[in-house]
């Protein structure tokens, strides 16, 4: 399979833990994103890499939250001291170039109870 | 920053008929509009997308009407199947590309065999 990669594909963690997402892009693929979704919702920025450089993150990313990509192939997200409302699902993508169409991951869901 | 409208949030069709979702965008300088498909419990896919200086793109049974002046797109699905059921997201850009895409809140496509 030669899509994006996508680990775990769920995780259960109680609220106060550390959790960290694996993602792998397509292969030769310069750009990856991080996206969020939550029930019923569409998906919404987190942040983006092109390479190893991290360009840009939404406010959405609180200082709980950091990604690397530090190769400038796969990523992590890591989410610290998790709290109630971080449940959802973690959708990675990328993208060839900045100008060419992204392709997600299976994602994350993630439940902190 | 930009906003993405899409209605309906559930659209029911009979099999063989035609489907149509309409997106509304505030942001004039977006010029990315990718739609895509999400199953239960799996990534968006990318099934269509269309750039600011096209109006119209067809692909097979799926096509998408670009209106720049009036800020809106849509999606056009013909003869559907059963396997078209699924919730599609609209979204828009202003990088000719995948980054920082904003998502419409999806809609719920239902097709009765």
């Amino acid at each position: 399979d030669t899509g994006v990669s996508q680990n775990p594909r769920h995780k259960i963690t109680k609220r106060g833990q550390n959790v960290t997402f694996r993602c792998d892009p397509i292969s030769e693929h310069n750009r990856l994103y991080w996206y969020r979704q939550t029930l019923g919702q569409g998906p919404e920025f987190l942040t983006y890499f092109q390479n190893e450089a991290q360009l840009e993150k939404s406010r959405l990313l609180s200082d709980r939250f950091s990604a690397e990509r530090p190769k400038g192939s796969f990523s992590t997200l890591e989410i610290q001291r998790t709290e109630q409302g971080d449940s959802a699902m973690y959708l990675c993508a990328s993208s060839r170039t900045a100008n060419t169409e992204a392709f997600f991951g299976q994602g994350t869901r993630l439940t902190v109870v | 920053g930009e906003n993405v409208e899409q209605h309906p949030s559930t659209l029911s069709v009979q099999e063989g008929d035609s489907a149509v979702i309409k997106c509304t965008y505030s942001d004039s300088a977006s010029n990315y509009f990718p739609w895509y498909k999400q199953e239960l419990g799996k990534g968006p896919q990318l099934i269509i997308d269309i750039r600011s200086n096209v109006g119209e793109k067809k692909d097979q049974r799926i096509a998408v009407t670009l209106n720049k002046t009036a800020k809106h797109f849509s999606l056009h699905i013909t003869e559907t199947q059963p396997e078209d059921s699924a919730v599609y997201f609209c979204a828009a850009s202003k990088n000719q590309g995948a980054q920082k895409l904003v998502f419409g809140q999806g809609t719920r496509l239902t097709i009765n065999p």
